[in-house]
């Protein structure tokens, strides 16, 4: 089966760090995506990963580790703007299906 | 480039009826995915076409099915409508680039049973 968690909710402080986790145990591994959400939105991309490690993309960067099944999202200098759900997604099959955690509610405050 | 376009943005139907939804997937995109997000749920998936062929399907009822056009686009179709459909339904467009894959959203359709 396929098993992605991810905390249900998250609050930070406007102008800090916040890593937001990520594990998956899944029947194959073909990448793992971040989106974020806002509330009545659509999700946004963010990041992809394929291969172990830090991708660094502005404020945001995203890491893996295959082995270990895991994956976090890094946001730096968090804006009010930032509050929103960021969902976790590993494709895992040869076409492009996404398996989502549930998501995890990210509040910035003052 | 045009983004991926859904149609219509709001449903809002009866229990029973049927429905249709439209995903428009962005130029060169030959991949439409559909998915089904509720508040309870998250975002789960429907299924997936490629060059008009349903490559991987999720675990949904027999009541949902889709098809693709020679075009890319794709609809959705839900028959016999009940209340639990109610959701926001989005697809997502996909490609492969090398070792990196692409996958947007479109905006969704927000349908409601009533």
């Amino acid at each position: 089966g396929q098993n992605i968690d991810q905390p249900t909710e998250m609050t930070a402080t406007e102008g800090a760090i916040v890593q937001i986790n990520c594990t998956y145990q899944t029947s194959g591994f073909n990448g793992l995506f971040w989106y974020q959400q806002h509330a009545g939105e659509a999700p946004t991309f963010l990041s992809y990963n394929v291969l172990d490690g830090l991708e660094e993309k502005g404020r945001f960067s995203s890491f893996l580790s295959r082995s270990k099944g895991y994956s976090y999202l890094l946001l730096k200098e968090l804006q009010m703007k930032d509050s929103a759900s960021y969902l976790c997604a590993v494709h895992s099959n040869s076409g492009y299906a996404l398996n989502f955690g549930k998501g995890t509610s990210l509040l910035v405050t003052p | 480039k045009a983004g991926v376009t859904q149609t219509p943005r709001y449903l809002i139907k009866t229990r029973g009826q049927q429905v249709t939804l439209s995903c428009s997937p962005i130029s060169g995109h030959r991949s439409v995915s559909w998915y089904q997000q509720t508040p309870g749920q998250g975002l789960q998936f429907l299924f997936e076409y490629f060059s008009e062929t349903q490559r991987n399907k999720g675990n949904f009822p027999g009541r949902f099915s889709g098809r693709q056009f020679s075009n890319s686009r794709s609809e959705m179709n839900v028959s016999t409508l009940e209340l639990g459909d109610s959701a926001l339904y989005l697809c997502a467009s996909s490609i492969r680039t090398g070792t990196n894959t692409e996958a947007f959203f479109g905006q969704g359709t927000r349908l409601t049973v009533v």
